[in-house]
């Protein structure tokens, strides 16, 4: 069964660091998400990618975020200068069509020192 | 008020029993809505979703919306052990846009 996969894993960064996350989202979808979830909190909505354009980004999302879709398989989360409350699981969704089911990867776990 | 309220439970049920999970939203513009089970330290599995009023099935799982109610619901029949998990309800409005998840309900089934 296709799915979406991330990685690293685990991502262990000094406050300051530019990370990116990576992800493959499943092959014929065409919507694109990040979330988040801080230990113990709920998953935030972080930022919806269609189109080669960003559809929908949330408060969290400010200048120190970017997303990128710089092939036609991976899609990418970077953040330039990490903060330590930025340390959370990140995960990224995708989905194949207006309305369908939003299918999510296994998430990078990113620390900030 | 919250976007969406869910009760985080604990919930602790026998194997076998019939589960109710249910979650209730503020805005009526959300049309779409989703079942995922959340185990500790993994991603969210998305069990069902609808953009519908009604119910919705899928072997042991149905998923009933009341838009007029603002109220969703899971069930979950014959609960197994191994559907000891979190489970979050989440609402959206079509694909482009973001979903807003609840807090998540744990579930423990009892052997």
């Amino acid at each position: 069964e296709p799915e979406v996969t991330q990685t690293p894993s685990h991502q262990v960064t000094q406050m300051g660091q530019e990370v990116i996350l990576r992800c493959v989202p499943i092959s014929n979808h065409l919507y694109f998400y990040w979330y988040r979830q801080i230990l113990g909190q709920k998953v935030e909505f972080l930022v919806s990618f269609y189109n080669n354009e960003i559809s929908e980004k949330s408060e969290i999302f400010d200048d120190q975020f970017s997303v990128e879709r710089p092939d036609g398989s991976n899609f990418t989360l970077k953040i330039r200068s990490t903060k330590l409350e930025d340390s959370a699981m990140y995960f990224c969704a995708s989905s194949e069509v207006e309305r369908g089911g939003q299918f999510f990867g296994p998430g990078t776990r990113l620390t900030v020192l | 008020q919250k976007e969406v309220e869910q009760d985080p439970g604990p919930l602790s049920v026998p194997e076998g029993a019939i589960v109710s999970l249910n979650c209730t939203y503020s805005n009526s513009a959300f049309q779409y809505f989703m079942w995922y089970r959340q185990y500790s330290r993994k991603g969210p599995e998305l069990l069902m979703y609808t953009y519908s009023s009604g119910n919705k099935e899928d072997g042991r799982f149905t998923a009933q919306v009341d838009k007029s109610s603002k109220y969703i619901s899971l069930f979950i029949r014959d609960s197994q052990p191994s559907d000891s998990a979190t489970y979050l309800c989440a609402i959206g409005r079509d694909s482009r846009y973001k979903l807003i998840f609840g807090s998540g309900t744990r579930l423990l089934v009892r052997p």
